[in-house]
């Protein structure tokens, strides 16, 4: 069975700029998360999906973080624009259900000079 | 919010040694997740705990579910060099995202 795909893997840009990530979750999951890892920290999540709709994004920086999943597959996480403060692994993960056992991608690292 | 502590930050064990890892909060969890990250990978599921006082091992590492519902520990036996990496503990409380300690790094030396 396929895992998570997460592409790109790296980016480097400088700050003000724009960036996409894009996130292929397990075939047949539903619920798809984004987390912003920090080096030297945990993961912390970003937004949730439950098939198309945001079940929780409170932790998301909606200024200039935006998501979606539009067709309840693929998603895609924009930052816009980036900061300094944005260099992280950005991970995403799916699983069968709320409350189900999380599968995570090899995520994307993001450098942002 | 809600956050776990976790320790050590980080260890360097002779291979063969056993290892133990612990993770405590101010907040009471329904779940307790341990997760191992590689380098350069996600973060991978190690063992799910679900009910206070449970025990669970898996191969060479074994995890407790905390009586007070506020700790967990993670223990690896005869350390082996693929055991390096990062060990995440996670809380979940049902109602809000999971919640990820700092994670302990683990080296082993052979």
């Amino acid at each position: 069975e396929a895992g998570v795909a997460q592409s790109p893997r790296y980016k480097i840009i400088e700050k003000r700029q724009s960036v996409a990530f894009w996130c292929n979750p397990i075939s047949g999951h539903a619920t798809l998360y984004w987390y912003q890892q920090i080096l030297g920290q945990g993961p912390k999540l970003l937004i949730q999906f439950q098939n198309n709709g945001v079940v929780d994004d409170s932790q998301l920086p909606k200024d200039r973080f935006s998501a979606e999943r539009l067709k309840g597959v693929d998603s895609t996480l924009k930052i816009q624009p980036a900061k300094l403060e944005d260099s992280a692994v950005y991970l995403c993960a799916s699983s069968l259900g709320k409350g189900e056992t999380q599968y995570f991608g090899p995520g994307t690292r993001l450098l942002v000079l | 919010g809600q956050q776990l502590n976790q320790s050590p930050q980080s260890m360097f064990i002779q291979e063969g040694e056993d290892v133990s890892m612990n993770c405590t909060s101010s907040s009471i969890f329904n779940t307790w997740l341990w997760y191992k990250q590689d380098p350069g990978e996600g973060p991978v599921l190690l063992i799910a705990l679900y009910k206070a006082g449970e025990l669970t091992s898996n191969g060479r590492l074994t995890a407790q579910f905390g009586i007070t519902r506020k700790d967990s520990f993670l223990n690896i036996s005869a350390s082996i060099p693929s055991d390096v990496g990062i060990y995440f503990c996670a809380g979940d409380s049902g109602n809000t995202p999971l919640v990820f300690g700092k994670g302990t790094r683990l080296s082993v030396i052979a």
